[in-house]
């Protein structure tokens, strides 16, 4: 099975940064995904690593280390409409495209 | 832009009823799921389908079954339903063979069990 850990729950400065951790033990993945979900809305996508480094994508960029077993989601010059749960999934690598979440770290963003 | 419709946003429901829960997709999707999320738990695999009839078990489809008649609808089917089936219920769907390509959710459908 998986196996994801996030922190329940940060809190962060308007203006600043937060970085999000996710570890992982799993025996094996295709890639892993980040997802933002406002309160009340549908997870939406945010961005997706198979190889180790980093993606960048404006604000929001993303690290994956597969032998540290460790991704993490930074969130760059924070704005209010952060504020959400921030999810992190890992790909399966059987047939269906099977995607497992952690628990989710909520992110409240003060002004 | 990929469209994911369930049927309701509510649902209020009798311990035994019979429930259905209604998942569309508008994109020509193979794969689709249903997951339940819960506070502390966060998203659990129920079931999902990878094609036309076809259907696998998740994390947690105990209490549950689906049903994929046609490629654009994903049921979820609540046999008799129980007080700790109360929670909120999310379809998705993604294409087939493409690695990264994203799950796209539904609004979701919050089911209470009474």
């Amino acid at each position: 099975g998986q196996n994801i850990d996030q922190p329940t729950e940060m809190t962060a400065t308007e203006g600043a940064i937060v970085q999000i951790n996710c570890t992982y033990q799993t025996s094996g993945f295709n890639g892993l995904f980040w997802y933002q979900q406002h309160a009340g809305e549908a997870p939406t996508f945010l961005s997706y690593n198979v190889l180790d480094g980093l993606e960048e994508k404006g604000r929001f960029s993303s690290f994956l280390s597969r032998s540290k077993g460790y991704s993490y989601l930074l969130l760059k010059e924070l704005q209010m409409k952060d504020s959400a749960s921030y999810l992190c999934a890992l790909l399966g690598e059987a047939a269906g495209n099977k995607l497992t979440f952690g628990g989710g770290t909520r992110v409240l963003v003060k002004p | 832009d990929v469209k994911v419709t369930q049927s309701s946003r509510y649902l209020v429901k009798r311990t035994g009823e019979k429930v259905f829960l209604e998942c569309v997709q508008d994109m020509d999707h193979e794969n689709m799921f249903w997951y339940r999320q819960d506070p502390g738990l966060g998203l659990r695999l129920i079931y999902f389908s990878y094609d036309v009839k076809m259907k696998e078990k998740g994390d947690i489809p105990e209490g549950y079954s689906v049903s994929r008649e046609k490629k654009e609808r994903f049921s979820l089917i609540l046999e008799s339903a129980s007080t700790n089936q109360t929670s909120m219920y999310l379809c998705a769907s993604t294409l087939r063979g493409s690695r990264n390509s994203p799950l796209h959710f539904g609004n979701g459908t919050r089911l209470t069990v009474t």
